[in-house]
């Protein structure tokens, strides 16, 4: 079956970097998407990754190992607004997007 | 207005009564979904359509009856609901359908809480 795994809940202090880790096994792979979601509000895109590597988007990165079915978000100079449900989520070979329960992320001052 | 809105934003219902979930969309876009998000679980893909046509159905129970008569507008029509119904339902919308980069914008969601 096809399989996204993400940690459930982080926390970390304002000012600091955090790095959000996801796994996928899917069929096929035809690029990753992080998308943000806070509380009683719509998920918005964050990023898109279909080669490996790393790309910058200001305080928030996104790196992506097609060998390793891996990649993260790492975001930086933390803010009290970062606090919020991150989702990862892999379109298939079928162009199916198959998300991850989302990572909890909570900032403390 | 720009963006996807829905309405209303917080319904309760009882499981014998019809309700209908609004869904438009500002954007010119093509295609239009209907996701169930539940707590601590992945979104959940309930119905999809491109230019008007629904193309996905993901075994979705019959309860739940969508709509989408023009390319901006789709509803999800709710009747006889069960208490595990209960959820964020949530719409999106975006430029194609079957893309590699198809990004989702997405509503603020509609809290469904089935008695």
């Amino acid at each position: 079956g096809q399989n996204i795994d993400q940690p459930t809940e982080m926390t970390a202090t304002e000012g600091a970097i955090v790095q959000i880790n996801c796994t996928y096994q899917t069929s096929g792979f035809n690029g990753l998407f992080w998308y943000q979601q806070h509380a009683g509000e719509a998920p918005t895109f964050l990023s898109y990754n279909v080669l490996d590597g790393l790309e910058e988007k200001g305080r928030f990165s996104s790196f992506l190992s097609r060998s390793k079915g891996y990649s993260y978000l790492l975001l930086k100079e933390l803010q009290m607004k970062d606090s919020a449900s991150y989702l990862c989520a892999v379109t298939d070979s079928n162009y199916q997007l198959i998300w991850g329960a989302g990572t909890k992320l909570i900032i403390k001052p | 207005e720009t963006g996807v809105t829905q309405t209303p934003r917080h319904l309760v219902m009882g499981m014998t009564n019809k309700k209908s979930l609004k869904c438009e969309q500002h954007l010119g876009h093509n295609a239009m979904y209907w996701y169930k998000q539940s707590a601590k679980k992945p979104l959940e893909l309930m119905f999809v359509y491109s230019l008007e046509e629904r193309v996905e159905n993901n075994s979705v129970p019959s309860r739940f009856s969508p709509e989408c008569p023009n390319s901006s507008h789709l509803f999800l029509h709710l009747h006889t609901l069960q208490p595990e119904d209960s959820a964020l339902y949530l719409c999106a919308s975006s430029q194609e359908r079957a893309s590699g980069a198809n990004v989702l914008t997405f509503g603020a969601g509609s809290r469904l809480t089935v008695l």
